[in-house]
Protein backbone atom coordinates (compact mmCIF):
# COMPACT_ATOMS: atom_id res chain seq x y z
CA UNK A 1 0.00 0.00 0.00
CA UNK A 2 0.93 3.53 -0.01
CA UNK A 3 3.09 5.23 2.61
CA UNK A 4 4.41 8.38 3.11
CA UNK A 5 7.48 8.94 5.72
CA UNK A 6 8.69 12.46 7.05
CA UNK A 7 11.83 13.20 9.25
CA UNK A 8 11.21 13.21 12.73
CA UNK A 9 10.55 16.15 14.47
CA UNK A 10 10.88 18.59 15.90
CA UNK A 11 12.60 21.50 14.22
CA UNK A 12 13.50 24.70 15.96
CA UNK A 13 15.69 27.29 13.86
CA UNK A 14 16.22 30.88 14.39
CA UNK A 15 14.69 33.22 12.52
CA UNK A 16 16.36 33.26 8.69
CA UNK A 17 17.51 30.16 8.80
CA UNK A 18 17.38 27.33 6.30
CA UNK A 19 14.49 24.97 6.27
CA UNK A 20 14.52 21.20 4.72
CA UNK A 21 11.91 18.63 5.89
CA UNK A 22 12.47 15.72 4.21
CA UNK A 23 9.88 13.48 2.63
CA UNK A 24 9.96 10.13 1.17
CA UNK A 25 6.82 8.05 0.06
CA UNK A 26 6.09 4.31 -1.26
CA UNK A 27 2.74 4.39 -3.47
CA UNK A 28 2.41 1.86 -6.71
CA UNK A 29 1.21 4.13 -8.95
CA UNK A 30 1.74 8.05 -9.80
CA UNK A 31 0.94 9.98 -7.17
CA UNK A 32 0.62 13.53 -6.99
CA UNK A 33 2.42 14.67 -3.94
CA UNK A 34 1.40 17.11 -1.50
CA UNK A 35 2.72 19.65 1.56
CA UNK A 36 0.01 20.85 3.70
CA UNK A 37 0.72 23.25 6.60
CA UNK A 38 -1.25 23.33 9.91
CA UNK A 39 -1.19 26.44 12.10
CA UNK A 40 -1.81 26.32 16.03
CA UNK A 41 -5.41 25.77 17.00
CA UNK A 42 -6.68 25.46 13.02
CA UNK A 43 -7.31 22.67 10.48
CA UNK A 44 -5.13 21.87 7.69
CA UNK A 45 -4.33 23.76 4.56
CA UNK A 46 -2.75 23.04 0.90
CA UNK A 47 0.72 24.72 0.95
CA UNK A 48 1.75 23.56 -2.51
CA UNK A 49 1.80 20.57 -4.54
CA UNK A 50 3.17 18.60 -7.87
CA UNK A 51 1.30 16.12 -9.87
CA UNK A 52 4.05 15.18 -11.93
CA UNK A 53 8.10 13.97 -11.37
CA UNK A 54 10.31 16.69 -11.73
CA UNK A 55 7.43 18.99 -10.68
CA UNK A 56 8.32 21.84 -8.56
CA UNK A 57 5.46 23.33 -6.26
CA UNK A 58 6.24 26.48 -4.46
CA UNK A 59 4.40 28.88 -2.36
CA UNK A 60 5.05 31.77 0.05
CA UNK A 61 8.78 30.99 -0.12
CA UNK A 62 8.67 27.05 0.26
CA UNK A 63 9.64 24.96 -2.29
CA UNK A 64 9.76 21.03 -2.89
CA UNK A 65 10.70 19.25 -6.19
CA UNK A 66 8.73 15.61 -6.98
CA UNK A 67 11.79 13.13 -7.25
CA UNK A 68 10.53 9.81 -9.18
CA UNK A 69 14.37 8.23 -8.79
CA UNK A 70 14.75 8.73 -5.00
CA UNK A 71 10.39 8.66 -4.46
CA UNK A 72 11.19 12.11 -2.65
CA UNK A 73 9.29 15.40 -2.26
CA UNK A 74 11.92 17.72 0.49
CA UNK A 75 10.04 20.74 1.68
CA UNK A 76 12.43 23.69 1.69
CA UNK A 77 12.63 27.57 2.19
CA UNK A 78 15.54 29.71 2.24
CA UNK A 79 15.09 31.68 4.98
CA UNK A 80 12.16 31.21 7.51
CA UNK A 81 10.20 33.87 9.61
CA UNK A 82 8.77 32.86 13.39
CA UNK A 83 5.65 33.29 11.34
CA UNK A 84 5.81 29.67 9.85
CA UNK A 85 6.06 28.12 12.63
CA UNK A 86 3.54 25.18 12.65
CA UNK A 87 3.36 21.62 11.86
CA UNK A 88 3.93 20.09 8.09
CA UNK A 89 2.68 17.27 6.81
CA UNK A 90 3.19 15.73 3.72
CA UNK A 91 0.54 13.57 1.58
CA UNK A 92 -0.12 11.83 -1.46
CA UNK A 93 -2.58 10.78 -3.46
CA UNK A 94 -3.62 7.75 -5.84
CA UNK A 95 -4.78 9.26 -8.93
CA UNK A 96 -6.91 6.30 -9.68
CA UNK A 97 -8.01 2.82 -8.10
CA UNK A 98 -10.30 2.03 -4.93
CA UNK A 99 -8.21 5.51 -3.32
CA UNK A 100 -9.19 7.68 -5.98
CA UNK A 101 -9.23 11.22 -4.06
CA UNK A 102 -8.22 9.98 -0.49
CA UNK A 103 -4.69 11.47 1.13
CA UNK A 104 -2.09 9.43 2.55
CA UNK A 105 -0.78 11.61 5.24
CA UNK A 106 2.66 11.69 6.67
CA UNK A 107 3.05 11.73 10.51
CA UNK A 108 3.62 15.96 10.56
CA UNK A 109 6.86 17.79 11.46
CA UNK A 110 6.37 20.15 14.19
CA UNK A 111 8.63 23.46 13.37
CA UNK A 112 9.10 26.13 15.70
CA UNK A 113 10.97 29.07 14.54
CA UNK A 114 12.19 31.76 17.11
CA UNK A 115 13.14 35.28 16.95
CA UNK B 1 -17.00 30.91 -0.24
CA UNK B 2 -17.39 30.17 3.31
CA UNK B 3 -15.08 26.92 3.18
CA UNK B 4 -15.78 23.83 4.84
CA UNK B 5 -18.18 24.34 8.22
CA UNK B 6 -18.08 22.65 11.26
CA UNK B 7 -19.79 22.00 14.44
CA UNK B 8 -19.96 22.45 17.44
CA UNK B 9 -16.07 23.87 17.83
CA UNK B 10 -15.66 22.29 21.05
CA UNK B 11 -17.47 19.73 22.91
CA UNK B 12 -17.21 18.42 26.46
CA UNK B 13 -19.05 15.52 27.72
CA UNK B 14 -19.10 12.81 29.76
CA UNK B 15 -18.00 9.24 29.09
CA UNK B 16 -21.50 7.59 28.29
CA UNK B 17 -23.15 10.08 26.50
CA UNK B 18 -24.22 10.48 22.62
CA UNK B 19 -22.03 12.77 20.55
CA UNK B 20 -22.40 14.25 17.60
CA UNK B 21 -20.69 16.19 14.79
CA UNK B 22 -21.48 18.31 12.21
CA UNK B 23 -20.10 19.37 8.77
CA UNK B 24 -20.89 21.65 6.09
CA UNK B 25 -18.89 20.61 3.13
CA UNK B 26 -17.96 23.67 0.11
CA UNK B 27 -20.89 23.92 -1.91
CA UNK B 28 -20.14 21.40 -5.73
CA UNK B 29 -17.34 19.12 -4.09
CA UNK B 30 -18.34 15.72 -3.94
CA UNK B 31 -15.54 14.06 -1.64
CA UNK B 32 -16.02 14.54 2.23
CA UNK B 33 -13.44 13.06 4.61
CA UNK B 34 -13.81 12.83 8.71
CA UNK B 35 -10.41 12.46 10.46
CA UNK B 36 -9.24 12.31 13.77
CA UNK B 37 -6.30 14.01 15.32
CA UNK B 38 -4.22 13.16 18.79
CA UNK B 39 -0.48 13.74 19.63
CA UNK B 40 -0.24 10.02 19.80
CA UNK B 41 -1.96 8.55 16.73
CA UNK B 42 -1.40 12.20 14.52
CA UNK B 43 -4.12 12.42 11.83
CA UNK B 44 -5.70 9.56 11.17
CA UNK B 45 -8.19 8.97 8.18
CA UNK B 46 -11.50 7.54 9.83
CA UNK B 47 -14.18 7.31 6.87
CA UNK B 48 -14.76 9.21 3.62
CA UNK B 49 -17.90 9.70 1.29
CA UNK B 50 -18.05 10.28 -2.21
CA UNK B 51 -21.54 11.13 -3.90
CA UNK B 52 -22.87 11.02 -0.70
CA UNK B 53 -21.66 7.09 -0.62
CA UNK B 54 -19.30 5.98 2.16
CA UNK B 55 -16.09 4.87 -0.53
CA UNK B 56 -14.10 3.61 2.85
CA UNK B 57 -14.83 3.20 6.48
CA UNK B 58 -11.69 0.72 7.46
CA UNK B 59 -10.40 3.72 9.53
CA UNK B 60 -13.76 3.26 12.23
CA UNK B 61 -12.33 2.68 15.00
CA UNK B 62 -15.42 0.33 16.14
CA UNK B 63 -19.21 0.06 15.82
CA UNK B 64 -19.25 2.76 18.78
CA UNK B 65 -18.64 5.06 15.30
CA UNK B 66 -20.76 6.12 12.74
CA UNK B 67 -21.30 8.28 9.88
CA UNK B 68 -24.07 9.74 7.95
CA UNK B 69 -24.12 11.62 4.60
CA UNK B 70 -27.83 12.40 4.25
CA UNK B 71 -27.35 14.93 1.56
CA UNK B 72 -24.37 16.51 -0.84
CA UNK B 73 -24.46 19.56 1.98
CA UNK B 74 -24.72 17.59 5.50
CA UNK B 75 -22.68 15.22 7.51
CA UNK B 76 -23.01 13.57 10.69
CA UNK B 77 -20.09 11.75 12.57
CA UNK B 78 -21.74 10.02 15.85
CA UNK B 79 -20.44 8.40 18.88
CA UNK B 80 -22.58 6.36 20.89
CA UNK B 81 -21.39 5.74 23.99
CA UNK B 82 -18.61 8.13 24.40
CA UNK B 83 -14.93 6.90 26.03
CA UNK B 84 -12.36 9.11 27.57
CA UNK B 85 -10.05 7.81 24.27
CA UNK B 86 -12.51 8.87 22.15
CA UNK B 87 -10.55 12.30 23.02
CA UNK B 88 -9.14 14.02 20.11
CA UNK B 89 -9.78 17.02 17.24
CA UNK B 90 -12.17 15.63 14.92
CA UNK B 91 -11.48 17.50 11.19
CA UNK B 92 -13.99 17.61 8.20
CA UNK B 93 -12.20 17.91 4.71
CA UNK B 94 -14.05 18.28 1.34
CA UNK B 95 -12.48 18.14 -2.27
CA UNK B 96 -14.00 18.05 -5.87
CA UNK B 97 -12.89 17.44 -8.87
CA UNK B 98 -13.57 20.71 -10.39
CA UNK B 99 -10.93 22.51 -8.45
CA UNK B 100 -6.97 21.74 -7.68
CA UNK B 101 -6.59 18.02 -8.09
CA UNK B 102 -7.05 15.68 -5.06
CA UNK B 103 -7.26 19.34 -2.90
CA UNK B 104 -8.65 18.55 0.49
CA UNK B 105 -9.86 21.94 2.01
CA UNK B 106 -10.21 21.24 6.39
CA UNK B 107 -12.41 22.37 8.71
CA UNK B 108 -11.46 24.00 11.77
CA UNK B 109 -11.77 20.95 13.70
CA UNK B 110 -14.08 20.34 16.53
CA UNK B 111 -12.31 19.80 20.04
CA UNK B 112 -14.04 16.85 21.37
CA UNK B 113 -13.30 15.96 25.79
CA UNK B 114 -14.57 13.01 27.00
CA UNK B 115 -14.71 12.94 30.96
Amino acid sequence: GNSVTQMEGPVTLSEEAFLTINCTYTATGYPSLFWYVQYPGEGLQLLLKATKADDKGSNKGFEATYRKETTSFHLEKGSVQVSDSAVYFCALSDKGGTSYGKLTFGQGTILTVHP
Amino acid sequence: DAGVIQSPRHEVTEMGQEVTLRCKPISGHDYLFWYRQTMMRGLELLIYFNNNVPIDDSGMPEDRFSAKMPNASFSTLKIQPSEPRDSAVYFCASSGRQGLPYEQYFGPGTRLTVT
